[in-house]
């Protein structure tokens, strides 16, 4: 199955970081995991991707698992407006995207 | 640079009708992707064009079509509009295909709905 499995929802308190998980066990070795975010009404936005090591942006972090098989989105310091729904990808299965249902994150003040 | 511009931004059509949705890509962007998104079944991909080819698509009947100009704008087409049609229909560019992990830049969608 190509799809990624993670929790429906997530809360956080503000100005703390915030760590969103995914698992994709049949992740084949040169699949990449992408994470998007949705605010909203617009439409998804690219948060971050990688391969095998762990990956930095301004964004957030991507955590990867050393079996590869899951991984770990990081904001480090959550505001407001980072309120969204998350979605973790595996490389683009088949030339075909397949978005999970998401995790919907909640920031409280 | 500006982003994707998908028009128009809302739109109400009849059982029947017909609709066309258009979708500029960022300037510089071969490949358009697009999807359609409900409460239900979420995020779903509709199809793929690149260099005026469609490359993959999913699983939406026939009514759903698409095509790709020269300058790399698309528009996607739904014949026989039913209710189930109702939704926010995302476009998506990137630099090259979704094969190569190019990061996808989206608009801010078309919201249909079917009466």
């Amino acid at each position: 199955d190509a799809k990624t499995t993670q929790p429906n929802s997530m809360e956080s308190n503000e100005e703390e970081p915030v760590h969103l998980p995914c698992n994709h066990s049949t992740i084949s070795g040169t699949d990449y995991i992408h994470w998007y975010r949705q605010l909203p009404s617009q439409g998804p936005e690219y948060v971050i991707h990688g391969l095998t090591s762990n990956v930095n942006n301004r964004m957030a972090s991507l955590a990867i698992a050393e079996d590869r098989k899951s991984s770990t989105l990081i904001l480090h310091r959550a505001t407001l407006r980072d309120a969204a729904v998350y979605y973790c990808l595996r490389s683009y299965r088949d030339d075909k995207i397949i978005f999970g249902k998401g995790t919907r994150l909640h920031i409280l003040p | 640079k500006a982003g994707v511009t998908q028009t128009p931004r809302y739109l109400i059509k009849t059982r029947g009708q017909q609709v066309t949705l258009s979708c500029s890509p960022i300037s510089g962007h071969r490949s358009v992707s697009w999807y359609q998104q409900t409460p239900g079944q979420g995020l779903q991909f509709l199809f793929e064009y690149f260099s005026e080819t469609q490359r993959n698509k999913g699983n939406f009947p026939g009514r759903f079509s698409g095509r790709q100009f020269s300058n790399s704008r698309s528009e996607m087409n739904v014949s026989t509009l039913e209710l189930g049609d109702s939704a926010l229909y995302l476009c998506a560019s990137s630099l090259g295909t979704t094969a190569t992990n190019e990061k996808l830049f989206f608009g801010s969608g078309t919201q249909l709905s079917v009466l």
